[in-house]
């Protein structure tokens, strides 16, 4: 069953442009990762916002979580051509000494030259 | 450092059969978890596996399974292959799950058809 649900289902921007992309969840999470895959290959882990944290940046990447509205969004700064990808959101929950992650249904992002 | 391996990259087989895929997970990483990716209902997790023993089981039937060995690698199962089986199958390691959030590194996955 999806947790997540990402906000749009697809997104076209110009490169250069910034892409901003929203997920949402239901139950409560240790912590939120976002990944991205190109055209059906593996899953490439971009990056890991913990639950006790609001904000967190890499490279051109920034993401925010909101617990109290269980939502997370993911924002691209200067989008390039190669940013055109799938991208997941993924909420990691702890149940113990067990630990899965369950993945939205993607967001498909197109950066036109 | 090698990344996870996973191996065949592409599969054919015929309903009814049985299939065996296989991941080797990043060099230092214990534990193993396997998702499958349709187009109708996205990504799914099957199980995991920490020091040989499966720590964690997803919503599927039991024609599918697994196992660990002592060197970390893993092995996944379908038997009695049914068309819906087509899918891409994922692999992901990590360190340990459950301790230091450090996130999951997949492999490139095996893109299995029934026909």
């Amino acid at each position: 069953s999806q947790q997540g649900e990402e906000d749009p289902q697809a997104l076209s921007i110009q490169e250069g442009e910034n892409a901003t992309m929203n997920c949402s969840y239901k139950t409560s999470i240790n912590n939120l990762q976002w990944y991205r895959q190109n055209s059906g290959r593996g899953l490439v882990h971009l990056i890991l916002i913990r639950s006790n944290e609001r904000e967190k940046h890499s490279g051109r990447l920034r993401v925010t979580l909101d617990t109290s509205k269980k939502s997370s969004s993911l924002l691209i700064t200067a989008s390039r051509a190669a940013d055109t990808a799938s991208y997941f959101c993924a909420t990691e929950s702890h149940t113990g000494a067990n630990s899965k992650l369950t993945f939205g249904k993607g967001i498909t992002l197109s950066v036109r030259p | 450092k090698a990344g996870v391996t996973q191996t065949p990259r592409y599969l054919i087989k015929t309903r009814g059969q049985q299939v065996t895929l296989s991941c080797s997970p990043i060099s230092g990483h214990r534990s193993v978890s396997w998702y499958q990716q349709t187009p109708g209902q996205g990504l799914q997790f099957l199980f995991e596996y920490f020091s040989e023993t499966q720590r964690n089981k997803g919503n599927f039937p039991g024609r599918f399974s697994g196992r660990q060995f002592s060197n970390s690698r893993s092995e996944m199962n379908v038997s009695t292959l049914e068309l819906g089986d087509s899918a891409l199958y994922l692999c992901a390691s990590s360190l340990v799950p459950g301790q230091g959030d450090y996130g999951y590194t997949f492999g490139s996955g095996t893109r299995l058809t029934v026909v």
